[in-house]
């Protein structure tokens, strides 16, 4: 089985300044690693995901993950925060079908608040 | 706005009761989940429909059922409410169920309150 580990469970941090939001994930065969991020009284949006192929991914709004297999680890960062960055940041995992994964469906760690303060 | 509608919005309910939440989602999307977010639990899978079939189970209690209309809108039914059922109650939606990359749309979700 797999599960999701987020270390962090409130990160608060100042404006500009840089953040990383860490998760650590563990299964026994290849898995595709997501964040998503839910803004206050809202549903979970895409971040960014990591399928296959060079291990940094970027989302549109500055933040960047870096896919480590040897670590099991897929941390979330960005070089420097905006207020409109605070939100309850998720890792989640999936497991291919072809490693017997059951049709896509998201395996959620317990989430980060990042809070960014003036 | 991810184009999935949930409703209601909000729900409050005593134990023992049924409710049923619904979920439309984004047009052209085949595969609807269910996912259920509380404090101790964290986010956790339900149950996916595809095209109006069943297609995984995940965590969901012999008491929770669900289905998906020939207008692919779907329905998560609660029945014998316990306090313990108080959550936010989520729909996601994607293109197909047959590829675990593919990205989900999440709906704002329904909070459920068991008084």
């Amino acid at each position: 089985a797999q599960s999701v580990t987020q270390l962090d469970s409130q990160v608060p941090v100042f404006e500009e300044a840089p953040v990383e939001l860490r998760c650590n994930y563990s299964s026994s065969v290849s898995v595709y690693l997501f964040w998503y991020v839910q803004y206050p009284n809202q549903g979970l949006q895409l971040l960014l995901k990591y399928l296959s192929g060079s291990t940094l991914v970027e989302s549109i709004n500055g933040f960047e993950a870096e896919f480590n297999k040897s670590q099991t680890s897929f941390h979330l960062r960005k070089p420097s925060v905006h207020i409109s960055d605070t939100a309850e940041y998720f890792c989640a995992v999936s497991v291919p079908m072809n490693y017997g994964g059951s049709q896509g469906n998201l395996i959620f760690g317990k989430g980060t608040k990042l809070s960014v303060k003036p | 706005d991810s184009g999935v509608t949930q409703t209601p919005k909000h729900l409050i309910t005593a134990t023992g009761q049924r409710v049923t939440l619904r979920c439309s989602p984004r047009s052209g999307d085949l595969s609807v989940y269910w996912y259920q977010q509380s404090l101790d639990q964290g986010l956790q899978f339900l149950i996916q429909y595809y095209n109006g079939e069943e297609r995984a189970k995940g965590n969901i209690l012999e008491r929770f059922s669900a289905q998906q209309f020939p207008d692919l809108h779907s329905e998560l039914n609660l029945s014998s409410l316990e306090l313990g059922d108080s959550a936010l109650y989520f729909c996601a939606s994607s293109v197909s169920g047959g590829a675990s990359y593919n990205e989900q749309f999440f709906g704002p979700g329904t909070r459920l309150t068991v008084l």
